[in-house]
């Protein structure tokens, strides 16, 4: 059983647009959450978090929200570019001490110049 | 700086040979460590966790298993690979009891 889905394994988007990446979680528990980008044989690199009790987190061109009731968070990239091309995850957590992710299984975001 | 590393980066075994994977991380004391494997197409994989020396907790049944003999130093192992252990494994280390996970370069794997 998926607890964490992205369901576009890929999007095209051109450069100075807006690229919006979905991630949909069915555990209620999870109260905190990631998105990851990764190039190509290398490991991922962490973006932005956001935690249950706020419905966005900014960080320059990324913004993440939270829509606990819809259990669907997405990332924003504004704008888009070409280096912003990468694989992109999004995981979730339920456990406090160990804090275990649950990683969704990506979306491959290319950015067309 | 807090830094991770992994090696080998890339790695060719035969079916039934044994395995050693070594992460290292500098910087920091007594992380939590973790162990992840990318399979072809899909996403990342929760293997081994690690809250301190000697603490190992497995998330899936596998022929792997994991160590770690020192504070910094998180070790997957097998005895006996499968074709299926194909991969690309990664090694993550968060400041404990906080959130975010940092990982490593990762190790490609192809058992043949």
């Amino acid at each position: 059983d998926q607890q964490v889905k992205q369901n576009s394994p890929s999007l095209s988007v051109q450069e100075g647009r807006i690229s919006i990446l979905n991630c949909d979680y069915t555990n209620s528990m999870f109260d905190y959450f990631l998105w990851y980008k990764k190039y190509p044989a290398e490991g991922p690199t962490f973006l932005i978090s956001i935690s249950s009790i706020k419905d966005k987190n900014e960080d320059g061109r990324f913004t993440v929200f939270l829509n606990k009731s819809a259990k669907h968070l997405s990332l924003h990239i504004v704008p888009s570019q070409p280096g912003d091309s990468a694989v992109y995850f999004c995981a979730a957590s339920a456990i406090s001490g160990t804090y275990k992710y649950i990683f969704g299984t990506g979306t491959r975001l290319k950015v067309l110049a | 700086s807090q830094t991770i590393h992994q090696w080998p980066a890339t790695l060719v075994q035969p079916v039934g040979s044994p395995l050693s994977l070594e992460c290292t991380v500098e910087g920091t004391s007594n992380p939590n460590l973790y162990w992840y494997r990318q399979a072809a197409g899909r996403g990342l994989q929760l293997l081994f966790y690690s809250v301190g020396i000697g603490q190992i907790s497995s998330e899936v049944p596998q022929n792997l298993s994991a160590s770690r003999p020192q504070d910094r130093q998180f070790i997957l192992s097998s005895k006996k690979l499968l074709l299926s252990d194909s991969g690309f494994y990664l090694c993550a280390w968060s400041v404990q009891f906080k959130e975010t996970q940092y990982f490593g370069p990762g190790t490609r794997l192809l058992v043949l």
